[in-house]
C-alpha cells in the first residue's frame, strides 16, 4: 500500500507477556518514529531511526522497550514482560528524512496494545 | 517545562465561529512547527506547515512568533467537521519531532 502499515491493528496480552508490533514505512522514507499515544494525551515520543540506525531512543521508558529496523525498512517495537500501563495505542510515522527538516510525517492507524 | 504546551481545551463554538489555538514550546533552536489533526481513534493527519511569515490555507490560518515561542492556528467560518483535537508539533532538530497534548475542539450546531 502507499501508506505506513501497522500489524496487529488490536492486540490483547495478559500481564507479563511478550509483544512485538510491526510497522512497514512508506516506500523510500528513512526516517521512522515510534510513539505510544495513551487516551486524553498527545503522542509521546518513543524512539526514531535514521536508516537501520536509532538516531534517538531517548523515549523508551524503560529497558522492556526495544526497537529494530534491521534493513532499514520494515521497524520491529518489542516490550518484555509487559505491564498494565503498557496499555496504549502505538503509532508508527514516516517521512522522506533527507534532513530537511520541514519534511512531513505521515502516520500508521496505529496498533492498539491492551494488556489485561 | 514541557518542550511544546497546549490548552486541552474542550473549546466549544458555535458553527460560524471564529476560534484560535496557542502553543508554546521551550527550545529557541527549534526548526520547523506544523498543526496536525487528529479526529478520534484515528491516526493523526497533517493539516499545515507554520512559517516564520505565516501561512494560510483556505479558512485555516497559521503564525509563528519566534520571538516569544509560540505558534498559533486560526480557524474561520468553523464547521460540524473542523471538531477534532488539533495538535502542535515542533521539530527540534535533526528529525526529533515533539507533539503537544492536542487542543480539542467541539463544534455546536
Amino acid at each position: 500500500g502507499a501508506g505506513v502499515s501497522q500489524t496487529p491493528s488490536n492486540k490483547v496480552t495478559e500481564k507479563g507477556k511478550y509483544v512485538e508490533l510491526r510497522c512497514d514505512p512508506i516506500s523510500g522514507h528513512t526516517a521512522l518514529y515510534w510513539y505510544r499515544q495513551s487516551l486524553g494525551q498527545g503522542p509521546e515520543f518513543l524512539i526514531y531511526f535514521q536508516g537501520t540506525g536509532a538516531a534517538d531512543d531517548s523515549g523508551l521508558p524503560n529497558d522492556r522497550f526495544f526497537a529494530v529496523r534491521p534493513e532499514g525498512s520494515v521497524s520491529t517495537l518489542k516490550i518484555q514482560r509487559t505491564e498494565r500501563g503498557d496499555s496504549a495505542v502505538y503509532l508508527c510515522a514516516s517521512s522522506k528524512g533527507t534532513g530537511d527538516t520541514g519534511n512531513t510525517i505521515y502516520f500508521g492507524e496505529g496498533s492498539w496494545l491492551t494488556v489485561v | 517545562r514541557k518542550e511544546v504546551e497546549q490548552d486541552p481545551g474542550p473549546f466549544n463554538v458555535p458553527e460560524g465561529a471564529t476560534v484560535a489555538f496557542n502553543c508554546t514550546y521551550s527550545n529557541s533552536a527549534s526548526q520547523s512547527f506544523f498543526w496536525y489533526r487528529q479526529d478520534c481513534r484515528k491516526e493523526p493527519k497533517l493539516l499545515m506547515s507554520v512559517y516564520s511569515s505565516g501561512n494560510e490555507d483556505g479558512r485555516f490560518t497559521a503564525q509563528l512568533n519566534r520571538a516569544s515561542q509560540y505558534i498559533s492556528l486560526l480557524i474561520r467560518d468553523s464547521k460540524l467537521s473542523d471538531s477534532a483535537t488539533y495538535l502542535c508539533v515542533v521539530n527540534m532538530g535533526y528529525q526529533k519531532v515533539t507533539f503537544g497534548t492536542g487542543t480539542k475542539l467541539q463544534v455546536i450546531p
